[in-house]
């Protein structure tokens, strides 16, 4: 059971270069979730999913854009690299809350660590 | 606008003793409270999750109690060993399903 897969592990990028994080999870959740880490601020929520073809916003979502055309796959997009988007980035993710399944927490990759110079 | 405050100082303590972790919250009415534990270069796993109508909930030699007047949730570690040394976050999530976390409170247990 690979649970979530995000990949790559490691990316440099030249600021004004686009990319695309990926994310697969083999646990049919419905929720999926991308956060952002940085020394001193916590995970910060950038874009979630209730479900295939549904989107929203988290907390930081100006320069990213999402995708959810199936239930597994969840890519986040950085479409003009910036030096402040240098951080260490997670997918995760879980049942939805009205699944009827208790005690749902959230099953996080182990990241994918993006350098911006 | 809402807030998640964990210590924000490492906490040292000895092996054996009981370590006692804070997060406390503003401009938030959390349905769940949960704690994660997140060791260098992995991503966070889950440990326990409380209700907004639970005051205490017990796992091995985990404690956690939610006091929604307080604002505040207590972890607990009793019988501490090196091997619990990690960062540990707690996280609140309301009816919607979002989760906001804290910012974490790094652990180191001396044997």
């Amino acid at each position: 059971n690979a649970g979530v897969t995000q990949t790559p592990k490691f990316q440099v990028l030249k600021t004004g270069q686009s990319m695309t994080l990926q994310c697969a999870q083999d646990m049919n959740h419905e929720y999926m979730s991308w956060y952002r880490q940085d020394p001193g601020m916590g995970l910060r929520l950038i874009h979630y999913s209730v479900g295939a073809g549904i989107t929203d916003q988290g907390e930081v979502p100006n320069g990213y854009n999402v995708s959810r055309s199936t239930t597994e796959d969840f890519p986040l997009r950085l479409l003009s690299a910036a030096p402040s988007q240098t951080s260490v980035y997670f997918c995760a993710s879980s049942y939805t809350w009205d699944s009827g399944i208790a005690d749902s927490p959230l099953h996080f990759g182990n990241g994918t660590r993006l350098t911006v110079t | 606008s809402q807030k998640i405050e964990q210590n924000s100082e490492a906490l040292n303590i000895q092996e054996g003793k009981t370590a006692t972790l804070t997060c406390n919250y503003t401009n938030y009415s959390p349905a769940y409270l949960q704690w994660y534990r997140q060791d260098p270069g992995r991503g966070p796993v889950f440990l326990l999750l409380i209700r907004e109508n639970e005051k205490e909930k017990r796992k091995e030699r985990l404690k956690v109690t939610f006091d929604t007047t307080l604002k505040q949730s207590l972890f607990h570690i009793t019988a501490s060993q090196p091997a619990d040394s990690a960062t540990y976050l707690c996280a609140l999530q309301n009816q919607g399903g979002k989760l906001i976390f804290g910012q974490g409170t790094e652990l180191s247990v001396k044997p």
